[in-house]
């Protein structure tokens, strides 16, 4: 079946460091990719997508490319701040009826001043 | 802007107990989606409606239940509460099932 791995965590970097958050994905046909994070305590928030191979999703300066070839959608953000502090999860919605998401294991990243 | 709406946001039950939980979409999504998120794992899907009816199931026991109303909001029942079960539960609501999913704050549950 469909799923979706990530880099174990936490990943602990600086502030204005560079992050990179590995995403690798098996699925039938051309699923849509998501990032979604949770911050403690709250709800899980889109962060950004991409529906079809070669795109770039991006917001608030995160970024993530739909590469087929490799099967993967990483996240990157050029200078992390300290309220990127969150759990980060990668998705996709496969091509089954209901287009429900499945969901990688997670990854805490951890932004110290 | 509106957001998915869930309540109640925490809930204490005992084992054996029952348990109902509400979710509000998004004005004018017609899609539901119920996850389960344990304690530091991943969000698990349970069930989801399109149109007040169910389009797909996951990994829901079979001592749980749900439906999707007329006014689209929709009801997740629990019963025979097992220490197990305590867990944040989402409801996310899109318009229709191939656009992006928004979630709810979640429900805590916690059996004791």
């Amino acid at each position: 079946g469909d799923s979706v791995t990530q880099m174990e965590g936490p990943v602990t970097l600086s502030e204005e460091a560079f992050l990179t958050i590995n995403c690798t994905y098996t699925a039938t046909g051309y699923p849509s990719l998501f990032w979604y994070v949770q911050y403690p305590g709250e709800g899980l928030q889109l962060l950004l997508k991409a529906t079809k191979a070669d795109d770039k999703g991006s917001n608030k300066g995160f970024e993530a490319t739909y590469r087929k070839e490799t099967t993967s959608f990483h996240l990157e953000k050029g200078s992390v701040q300290v309220s990127d502090s969150a759990v980060y999860f990668c998705a996709l919605s496969g091509m089954d009826s209901s287009y429900k998401l499945i969901f990688g294991s997670g990854t805490r990243l951890l932004v110290r001043p | 802007a509106a957001g998915v709406i869930q309540s109640p946001r925490h809930l204490i039950k005992e084992k054996r107990e029952t348990a109902t939980l509400k979710c509000y979409p998004i004005p004018r999504h017609d899609t539901v989606y119920w996850y389960q998120q344990g304690p530091g794992q991943d969000p698990q899907f349970l069930i989801s409606f399109y149109e007040k009816m169910q389009s797909d199931k996951g990994s829901i026991p079979d001592r749980f239940s749900a439906q999707q109303f007329s006014d689209y909001h929709s009801e997740l029942n629990m019963s025979s509460l097992e220490l197990g079960d305590s867990a944040l539960y989402f409801c996310a609501s899109s318009a229709g099932t191939v656009y992006e999913q928004y979630f709810g704050p979640g429900t805590r549950l916690t059996v004791t």
